[in-house]
């Protein structure tokens, strides 16, 4: 089955500790996505990827690193989270026969 | 920066009814427009996508793009409460390999 895969599901933790949300995609997709969600502000664009050692900064890339040393992987890191980065994360890769992105099914991440 | 503009609602509808959902965008150069369904909490999936001017029908689901005048619309015949969502119109300029901007999203009520 075509499927994006983010983990974990929900996460809490500390101001200051660093934190990985893994994303990957069983698709062979070139092009892969970050964004967070937050009320009233729609899902915005953190990184993204447009192959094997190539990213870029979306909208609101402050606070966050990627990488991308293979396709299928596509790892967020947060290296000193903030209580201002609780938010709802998905990732997603880019299908060339749907013209649409598929998402993961999101990380709902809490900074206390 | 492209933007895209959308009512954020709630809009309520009847069951059985039309529900017509609009969406307006900034960017003149933009040539591909998508509406995503997100259910609470869940991740976005894909409805439609359209690319040429006009109408296109997929089921209860009708997308209608406008370049001249930049808007886009959804509309869903016969409104089920399996509709209650959050629709998010999405565009891309260019290339499948450009990052899509979201609207922050209609949320759409269906009352039995």
């Amino acid at each position: 089955e075509a499927q994006v895969t983010q983990n974990p599901r929900y996460l809490i933790t500390v101001t200051g500790k660093k934190l990985t949300v893994t994303c990957s995609q069983n698709m062979n997709h070139e092009y892969m996505s970050w964004y967070r969600q937050d009320p009233g502000l729609g899902l915005r664009q953190i990184y993204y990827s447009m192959n094997v050692e190539v990213t870029d900064k979306g909208d609101v890339p402050e606070g966050y690193k990627v990488s991308r040393k293979e396709k299928r992987n596509f790892p967020l890191i947060l290296e000193s989270p903030s209580p201002n980065q609780t938010s709802l994360y998905f990732c997603a890769s880019w299908d060339r026969a749907t013209y649409g992105y598929t998402f993961g099914s999101g990380t709902r991440l809490t900074v206390v | 920066q492209k933007e895209v503009e959308q009512n954020s609602g709630p809009l309520s509808v009847p069951e059985g009814a039309i529900a017509s959902l609009n969406c307006t965008y900034s960017d003149r150069v933009s040539q591909s427009f998508f509406w995503y369904r997100q259910y609470s909490g869940k991740s976005p999936e894909l409805i439609m996508s359209i690319y040429s001017n006009g109408d296109k029908e997929d089921g209860r689901f009708t997308a209608q793009l406008n370049k001249a005048s930049q808007y886009v619309s959804l509309l869903i015949r016969d409104s089920q409460p399996s509709d209650s969502a959050t629709y998010l119109c999405a565009l891309q300029g260019g290339s499948g390999n450009t990052p899509l901007v979201f609207g922050k999203g209609t949320r759409l009520s269906v009352i039995a």
